[in-house]
């Protein structure tokens, strides 16, 4: 089976830092993906790795360590928008649809 | 941008009743996607389609079955719906090949079965 460790909730202070991990267990590895879910909202897509290392978009970052079947995601300058569910997911093959984790709620207060 | 439509955000059906769930996309994408939302569970994925008549069971098909006529267009179809199949349904769509290629979601069905 495919198993995907993510927290389930994550609160932190306007304009710091948070960091939302994933841990992964999966029969293959294609690379790993970040997507970001408000509330009554469609899941969006927000990064993929696929090599180990540090992506940069903006305030969002994700990284990759497949050695250790983790990755991060790293939102800085937290604002009150980013309140939402994140989830990871993985695609354990090339053609193959993700698998996701069960998400990360975090909850960004003032 | 790429638009992924479900034809409802809220149905309200009867246990036993025949369900159709609709989805839309309209850039040209090989794959389709059916997934249900659960709080506490994530994503799971229904069913799947690479190709015009072509499906593939994922994670928890039973009770469903789908259909893929046309390019853009996946069905998802509760043949005889029970209470719990009251749930988030989300449809994405996505290019074919590319480990890379992001899935597209529509907007979601919230689904009741009294």
């Amino acid at each position: 089976g495919q198993s995907l460790e993510q927290p389930s909730e994550v609160t932190a202070v306007e304009g710091a830092i948070v960091q939302i991990n994933c841990t992964y267990q999966t029969s293959g590895f294609y690379g790993l993906s970040w997507y970001q879910q408000h509330d009554g909202g469609a899941p969006t897509f927000l990064s993929y790795n696929a090599l180990d290392g540090l992506e940069e978009t903006g305030r969002f970052s994700s990284f990759l360590s497949r050695s250790d079947s983790y990755g991060y995601l790293l939102l800085q300058e937290l604002q009150m928008k980013d309140s939402a569910s994140y989830f990871c997911a993985v695609r354990v093959g090339g053609n193959t649809p993700l698998v996701f984790g069960k998400g990360t709620r975090l909850s960004v207060i003032a | 941008d790429v638009k992924v439509t479900q034809s409802s955000r809220y149905l309200v059906k009867r246990t036993g009743e025949k369900v159709f769930l609709e989805c839309v996309q309209d850039m040209d994408h090989e794959n389709m996607f059916w997934y249900r939302q659960d709080p506490g569970l994530g994503l799971r994925l229904i069913y799947f389609s690479y190709d015009v008549k072509m499906k593939e069971k994922g994670d928890i098909p039973e009770g469903y079955s789908v259909s893929r006529e046309k390019k853009e267009r996946f069905s998802l179809i509760l043949e005889s719906a029970s209470t719990n199949q009251t749930s988030m349904y989300l449809c994405a769509s996505s290019l074919l090949g590319g480990a890379g290629q992001p899935q597209h979601f529509g907007d979601g069905t919230r689904l009741s079965i009294l």
